[in-house]
């Protein structure tokens, strides 16, 4: 499974938008690649996941460029309720499942 | 997605004793399940792989003696942590997977070994 590396936190205000950027090199041809947020004391939640270009959702958008190298979560007008962790991991459609996490983004959004 | 619940939320409980903490795909049948501790502060560590019907698979470094898993049905997989310690308390999470890493994970289950 590629390693990934994320900044280990990132400040931000209510209303901005907020980039954080993940970086994996040794990403796979069969690799996607997929955010999760996590709040304290509670599990990892799915956000969003993509092989190339962009998606969108309800709740953001990532950003892959052609070399897939890299990868952007893009949240838009953030709130104080998105202070969070935020890991990005890939991997491959043939996995089992099993997530290796990386240390993640401390995300803290401040009035 | 998956519906995935842990139980108990948190748990308290003495030196050498053995706690088990349960883990249900409400609306998935999941052949495969992950446990995953978390220390404060620090990432998830995926510590093994439970398998219906078969024995777990665990990470190097995570003791199969002390951490027994079930995985007896297609719902339901159990994590015990036996003779606990104060080292043991950590944050405990279960997930289940319907391949290409979107994984469903359980609310966690806080031990704390006084």
């Amino acid at each position: 499974l590629a390693k990934t590396t994320q900044p280990i936190s990132m400040d931000s205000y209510e209303g901005q938008e907020v980039n954080i950027t993940c970086s994996h090199n040794n990403i796979a041809t069969n690799d996607y690649i997929t955010w999760y947020q996590q709040f304290p004391s509670q599990g990892p939640r799915f956000i969003i996941q993509g092989y190339k270009t962009k998606v969108t959702n309800e709740v953001a958008s990532l950003f892959i460029p052609a070399d897939r190298k890299s990868s952007t979560l893009s949240l838009p007008r953030v709130s104080l309720s998105d202070t969070a962790v935020y890991y990005c991991l890939v991997g491959d459609e043939g996995n089992t499942g099993k997530l290796i996490f990386g240390q993640g983004t401390t995300l803290q959004v401040k009035p | 997605g998956a519906v995935v619940s842990q139980h108990p939320s948190w748990v308290i409980c003495k030196s050498g004793t053995s706690v088990k903490i349960e883990c249900r795909s409400l609306d998935f049948q999941a052949t495969t399940m992950f446990w995953y501790r978390q220390f404060p502060k620090q990432s998830l560590m995926l510590m093994a792989t439970s398998n219906e019907g078969s024995k777990a698979t665990y990470e190097q470094g995570v003791e199969k003696d002390k951490f027994l898993i079930n995985h007896a049905s297609l719902t339901l997989s159990t994590l015990t942590v036996t003779s606990a310690h104060p080292e043991d308390s950590s944050f405990y999470i279960c997930s289940v997977s319907r391949g290409n890493t979107e994984a469903f994970f359980g609310q966690g289950t806080r031990l704390t070994v006084v």
